[in-house]
């Protein structure tokens, strides 16, 4: 499988907390993306990192990039009830980059 | 806006049965794409179309067809469907970057299907 591949599997924590999860992949790409979704609903995109790029920020989200270990990390700060969701990268299906995938994802549970 | 419609949202068949789910989409996206769902693995991709008239295969594309006569519409079919093809279908819309990759995913709700 050509799948990017989120670590931790699950992630449990209080309000407050800052949240990280890390995704590897396989393929060469020029952008990676990370994309939340709440349950039984469709993704929504979160945030597109460029190759050219080590770290961007929105928000309360900020995401790393590391091309030469084909690495990511998406990281949450200040966690809210409310961001208790499933967390996902996607990276490139083939070079040709017209496709992604998507790994298993990260379930991030936080409490009040 | 509406963005990406997926119809049905849900959808109970029997084994052998056919059926097309439908996406539509009214942002002039050139690429689109349907997933699967399933508890535990995630999405995995099943088919995508670069652009009218094209498809193309992704991880699990077997046991469905699709078409994209139409730039807003890309239409995924199950001939003859099967139990383990019970999933959440999802279809997503993108355009293209500079370079021709794909640019950010938009989602629809999803089409809960059962296969008896």
């Amino acid at each position: 499988s050509q799948q990017g591949e989120e670590d931790p599997q699950a992630l449990s924590i209080q309000e407050g907390e800052n949240a990280t999860m890390n995704c590897s992949y396989k393929t060469s790409i020029n952008n990676l993306q990370w994309y939340r979704q709440n349950s039984g609903r469709g993704l929504v995109h979160l945030i597109l990192i460029r190759s050219n790029e080590r770290e961007k920020h929105s928000g309360r989200l900020r995401v790393t990039l590391d091309t030469s270990k084909k690495s990511s990390s998406l990281l949450i700060t200040a966690s809210r009830a409310a961001d208790t969701a499933s967390y996902f990268c996607a990276t490139f299906l083939n070079q040709a980059g017209t496709a992604l995938i998507f790994g298993k994802g990260t379930t991030l549970s936080v409490s009040s | 806006n509406a963005g990406v419609t997926q119809t049905p949202k849900f959808r109970v068949l029997k084994t052998g049965q056919s059926m097309t789910l439908l996406c539509a989409q009214d942002m002039n996206h050139e690429y689109m794409y349907w997933y699967r769902q399933d508890p535990g693995m995630g999405l995995r991709l099943i088919h995508y179309s670069v652009g009218e008239g094209t498809t193309a295969k992704g991880e699990v594309p077997d046991g469905y067809n699709v078409s994209r006569l139409k730039k807003q519409n890309f239409l995924l079919g199950l001939e003859s469907a099967a139990p383990s093809q019970t999933s959440v279908y999802f279809c997503a819309s993108s355009y293209s970057g500079l370079a021709g990759e794909v640019g950010i995913q938009y989602f629809g709700a999803g089409t809960r299907l059962s296969v008896l």
